[in-house]
């Protein structure tokens, strides 16, 4: 079974600084999707970046990039320029692409908190 | 664009008395559709998906069901809820094909406090 790890329950950094949120996720399969989805206060999820396991190149959004290592199995999250609206909790995700009805296995989550 | 609705927002229900949360995507058609439970903490709980009418694949043994009446409404029920009913639920979509196969977005999510 698919398993998808967050070491880190908190992290912290000063406003305008870059931080990185680790992922570790143990699969089988050769091609599925990574995610990293940000959930605010409001609670709602939103989708922050799609990582496709057969694309060597990593996935960037603006001032959020992953570093993908398939082989080591870890899907980094790097927040770059940080603001006070990046305060949120942070779940990483894994997605077969067969069969399994594309559900989502979750990481335990990060809060990241922003400093002024 | 497509949008996802689940409703009610908020919901206080009584141990033994029924649940109905409902969810439904516009704009599109033939989706992925999900029901995920967050309880208190973190970690987010694949209760139910359906990747049609009336096909229900249940994730974990519990007091609560699933139903797709129609392709674009997705249903959550119990008959008679328990304490540890509680939580915070999600209901999601994703699409089975396209640029964007495969991923999954969430509706606003209901919280339901059982008492």
């Amino acid at each position: 079974a698919q398993t998808v790890t967050q070491s880190q329950p908190e992290m912290s950094v000063q406003e305008a600084e870059t931080v990185t949120l680790s992922c570790t996720y143990d699969t089988s399969e050769s091609d599925y999707y990574l995610f990293w989805y940000k959930q605010p206060p409001s609670r709602q999820m939103i989708l922050v970046i799609r990582q496709e396991a057969y694309k060597q190149q990593n996935a960037t959004e603006n001032r959020f990039s992953v570093n993908f290592q398939k082989a080591a199995k870890s899907f980094s999250l790097k927040i770059s320029d940080s603001q006070l609206g990046d305060a949120a909790m942070y779940f990483c995700a894994y997605s077969a692409i067969y069969n399994q009805g594309g559900k989502l296995i979750f990481g335990q989550g990060t809060e990241l908190s922003v400093k002024p | 664009s497509q949008t996802i609705h689940q409703w009610p927002a908020t919901l206080v229900q009584p141990v033994g008395s029924p649940l109905s949360l409902e969810c439904t995507v516009e704009g599109t058609s033939n989706p992925n559709l999900y029901w995920y439970r967050q309880a208190a903490g973190r970690g987010l709980q694949l209760l139910f998906y359906s990747v049609g009418i009336g096909q229900i694949s249940s994730e974990v043994p519990q007091n609560l069901s699933a139903s797709r009446p129609q392709d674009r409404q997705f249903i959550l029920s119990s008959k008679k809820l328990l304490l540890s009913d509680s939580g915070f639920y999600l209901c999601a979509w994703s699409p089975k094909t396209g640029i964007m196969g495969n991923t999954i977005y969430f509706g606003e999510g209901s919280w339901l406090t059982v008492v």
